[in-house]
């Protein structure tokens, strides 16, 4: 079935860096690729996403790459603070059928260190 | 205005017992979606309705797990005979289109314990 695989499981930067979180998916036909954020005991919320038919995306601080070739999307974030720190979720979907579910990766815990 | 509620947002049941989990999704969503989230891991699909009707319900673990939306508004998981293992967060989702392809609207979840 379909598949989405997250790495790495946790990451710690120091405030400032950059935090690179990697995705791959295995269903070819996915085409909507969102990144939602999960701070502790909070619901999920999305950050920003990308659709197959651009490459690169960016919001301020935070940035998506596609490369629909591989079959992997990644999250960057520039200039980490402290509220970053949360757990990150990548999911890949197909619309234009019926069963449009969206498969989530097992999340990335972001520390930001001070 | 009002995002997605959830209710209860903890429940603790005995092993066997039968449980009702309410979605309350953002007033005029077409989509929405229930999630199984165990501890440290992303959520897992269940089900997803498109208005009242069911287009996806290959998530549901096993026919314990029973989902509904009869006037396409609020939804309810029902989960019979609880298990150990049914123990996780249940997250309701909600989007304004039809189909899984555009930001979902998660509400709180309910914490299921089973004892």
């Amino acid at each position: 079935g379909e598949n989405v695989e997250q790495h790495p499981s946790t990451l710690s930067v120091q405030e400032g860096d950059s935090a690179v979180i990697k995705c791959t998916y295995s269903d070819s036909a996915s085409n909507y690729f969102p990144w939602y954020k999960q701070e502790l005991g909070k619901r999920p919320q999305l950050i920003i996403d990308i659709r197959s038919n651009v490459g690169e995306k960016k919001d301020q601080r935070i940035a998506v790459t596609l490369n629909k070739t591989a079959k992997h999307f990644s999250l960057h974030i520039t200039e980490t603070q402290p509220e970053d720190s949360a757990v990150y979720f990548c999911a890949a979907s197909r619309s234009g059928n019926r069963d449009d579910k969206i498969i989530f990766g097992k999340g990335t815990r972001l520390h930001i260190l001070p | 205005g009002a995002g997605v509620s959830q209710s209860p947002r903890y429940k603790v049941a005995k092993r066997g017992q039968d449980v009702a989990l309410r979605c309350d999704p953002i007033s005029g969503h077409v989509s929405l979606f229930w999630y199984q989230q165990a501890l440290g891991q992303g959520p897992e699909f269940l089900t997803y309705f498109q208005n009242e009707a069911q287009l996806d319900k290959s998530g549901l673990p096993s026919d314990r797990f029973f989902a509904e939306r009869p006037e396409g508004s609020v939804s309810t998981l029902k989960i019979q005979r609880t298990q150990q293992e049914d123990s996780a967060v249940y997250l309701c989702a909600s989007s304004p289109l039809a189909g899984g392809s555009f930001e979902q609207y998660f509400g709180p979840g309910t914490r299921l314990t089973v004892t």
